[in-house]
């Protein structure tokens, strides 16, 4: 099946500072990513759907200059959290969408993020 | 809008005990119905779906059948293995381009030996 990979799977960074995450589709072209946040124990919470070559749509309450999303190609995602917090602490999840099988959509294996 | 209701657990079990993880959906139109699994501190795996009504997923000994007459798509399975703890997670796709999967809260599975 599709493959999603994201990098770094995790990470630590110090308060202020910024992080990026990839996402990226490995054997199809995914013109719709998603970033979803977890919190320990909930449930997955969107964040933002990724279109290629047009800006990000941020869910309600997500603040757009604070999570950068970025997709330059039909394979490739970055979400960048700025000015980290620890509240940003996180499990990240990317998805992708095979825009060959519209309702197929595709995990990434979560980044971990720990804002000290 | 279109919403996922899952019970909500822990549930705990006996290896080889029958298990069900009730699932019920509001959407409009012909959506998509999955199960996902997430084990600990690892990401999600699609465990099974199904595209239209009477349709039964199935993978791994689990089921479940897409019933739109009680918006329902029950996760079930026979006899429950202890690798089988984990969270799983029913969700839905409006199978419009560009949308999100909407997922239910998750209900975590406990099998003891």
């Amino acid at each position: 099946g599709a493959v999603v990979s994201q990098h770094p799977s995790w990470v630590i960074c110090k308060s202020g500072t910024s992080v990026k995450i990839e996402c990226r589709s490995l054997d199809f072209q995914a013109t719709t990513m998603f970033w979803y946040r977890q919190f320990p124990k909930q449930s997955l919470m969107l964040m933002a759907t990724s279109n290629e070559g047009s800006k990000a749509t941020y869910e309600q309450g997500v603040e757009k200059d604070k999570f950068l999303i970025n997709h330059a190609s039909l394979t490739l995602s970055t979400l960048t959290v700025t000015s980290a917090h620890p509240e940003d602490s996180s499990f990240y999840i990317c998805s992708a969408r095979d825009w060959a099988a519209s309702y197929e959509q595709y995990f990434g294996p979560g980044t971990r993020l720990t804002v000290t | 809008g279109n919403s996922v209701t899952q019970m909500e657990g822990p549930v705990t079990l006996s290896e080889e005990a029958f298990l069900t993880i009730n699932c019920t959906y509001t959407a409009t139109g012909y959506p998509s119905l999955f199960w996902y699994v997430q084990y600990p501190g690892e990401g999600l795996q699609l465990l099974l779906k199904a595209t239209k009504a009477d349709d039964k997923g199935s993978n791994k000994g689990f089921e479940a059948t897409y019933r739109k007459e009680t918006t329902s798509f029950h996760l079930e399975k026979g006899s429950v293995q202890v690798s089988d703890s984990a969270v799983y997670f029913c969700a839905l796709s409006s199978n419009q381009a560009g949308t999100a999967l909407i997922f239910g809260k998750g209900t975590t599975l406990s099998v003891s030996s």
